[in-house]
């Protein structure tokens, strides 16, 4: 069963604009991770957030998490038609299984 | 370094068939984990291997079995083949001995399998 549930489902944007996402979780964490898979192949992960931090960058990206809310945003800034993919929120329990959620697929416009 | 090799990309099986997966990790990594991808049931947990040891374990049914060997790489195998077992098989590793070096994984391009 996923954790997590990511929102929306899929996103469209146009070069340039900022595309954000939201993940809900229902236990606690350890840490929050968020990893990208373009279509039909492996993931790569993207950042980790820890249950103690609130926020954290990554070049263009913009990490968050609430934990008093369960939640997670990831941010890409000025996007490209390379970040077309999906994105998936996973958490990991402190049991190392990382629990996905069902992900969000973005598609970038020229 | 090279990254998460997986083989063979595709599979067709029959039902009643079994199937062994094979991952070989990136170079020095210890952890060797596996998921299955399903449009329904998203990203599942199977099981970690480290130093030749299931670690870790999801909720599958013992039709799905690995095992790693003394060179990290690691098979997976899956008994008695029912349709719903269709799916993208992924493989990560990690270096695997705690904190942020357990936690981060590389995956593989993963194993397409399809029972037909």
């Amino acid at each position: 069963s996923q954790q997590g549930e990511e929102d929306p489902q899929a996103l469209s944007i146009q070069e340039g604009e900022n595309a954000t996402m939201n993940c809900s979780y229902k236990t606690s964490i350890n840490n929050l991770q968020w990893y990208r898979q373009n279509s039909g192949r492996g993931l790569v992960h993207l950042i980790l957030i820890r249950s103690n931090e609130r926020e954290k960058h990554s070049g263009r990206l913009r990490v968050t998490l609430d934990t008093s809310k369960k939640s997670s945003s990831l941010l890409i800034t000025a996007s490209r038609a390379a970040d077309t993919a999906s994105y998936f929120c996973a958490t990991d329990g402190d049991d190392y299984k990382l629990s996905f959620g069902a992900g969000t697929t973005v598609t970038v416009r020229a | 370094k090279a990254g998460v090799t997986q083989t063979p990309r595709y599979l067709i099986k029959t039902r009643g068939q079994q199937v062994t997966l094979s991952c070989s990790p990136i170079s020095g990594h210890r952890s060797v984990s596996w998921y299955q991808q399903t449009p329904g049931q998203g990203l599942q947990f199977l099981f970690e291997y480290f130093s030749e040891t299931q670690r870790n374990k999801g909720n599958f049914p013992g039709r799905f079995s690995g095992r790693q060997f003394s060179n990290s790489r690691s098979e997976m195998n899956v008994s008695t083949l029912e349709l719903g077992d269709s799916a993208l098989y992924l493989c990560a590793s990690s270096p695997g001995t705690g904190g942020e070096s357990r936690e981060k994984l590389f995956f593989g391009s993963g194993t397409q399998l399809s029972v037909l």
